[in-house]
């Protein structure tokens, strides 16, 4: 079945790197994700990844995809306090196209 | 650009009440879903609509019914609500449901409680 794995929690200074980390279990997924939730807010799309691609830049994000290991990252440079919100890790399944959401990780910016 | 439109934004229900979460896209997408988001569970799928007329159950659809009234709107009904059905429910919609790369645009949430 498809089932998406994250940490729950991280905590880093203001400044530092932040990565976020991701295990999926469906190898014919096509596309996977990264959303942002804020507060009692709606879910933001930060990026996604084709499978075919190994890492995808996007000014201070990082996406890297290990496609044998079924393992997704997101690294944050430079983390801010503005970064602290929950972030999910998202993959596309094929029937319907519907998105397998995990658990979120709750990042937390101490400054 | 309203992209996806949910109502309403927050609800308390008694539990035996009925009441249907409204969602409307004005982005003249095919796919429509509805999830709900607990602490520690991420989104779990209730429902989702891959194209006008068609629907399917998700992850999660006990106890929720839906209806794909016409393309833009997809509508949630709770027909006897429980405690356990205290949630935030987000509507979502995307241009295709088949395994591409097009975004999927999330509405702003609906908090719902029951008592």
């Amino acid at each position: 079945g498809e089932d998406v794995e994250q940490s729950l929690f991280l905590s880093v200074r203001e400044g530092d790197s932040s990565v976020i980390n991701c295990t999926y279990t469906d190898s014919s997924s096509t596309y996977l994700y990264w959303y942002k939730q804020e507060p009692g807010a709606g879910l933001q799309l930060l990026t996604y990844i084709f499978s075919n691609m190994d890492m995808k830049q996007d000014q201070r994000l990082t996406v890297l995809l290990n496609k044998k290991d079924k393992h997704l990252s997101l690294r944050i440079a430079d983390t801010q306090t503005g970064d602290s919100a929950i972030y999910f890790c998202a993959e596309r399944s094929k029937q319907g196209g519907k998105l397998i959401f995990g658990q979120g990780t709750e990042l937390s910016v101490k400054p | 650009n309203a992209g996806v439109t949910q109502t309403p934004k927050f609800q308390v229900l008694k539990t035996g009440q009925s009441m249907t979460l409204q969602c409307a896209q004005d982005m003249n997408h095919n796919s429509m879903y509805w999830y709900r988001q607990d602490p520690g569970m991420g989104l779990r799928l209730i429902y989702y609509s891959a194209s006008e007329g068609t629907t399917d159950k998700g992850e999660v659809p006990n106890g929720y019914n839906v209806s794909r009234l016409n393309k833009r709107e997809f509508s949630l009904r709770l027909e006897s609500a429980a405690p356990s059905q205290t949630s935030v429910y987000f509507c979502a919609s995307s241009e295709d449901g088949t395994y591409t790369g097009n975004t999927i645009y999330f509405g702003e949430g609906s908090w719902l409680t029951v008592v």
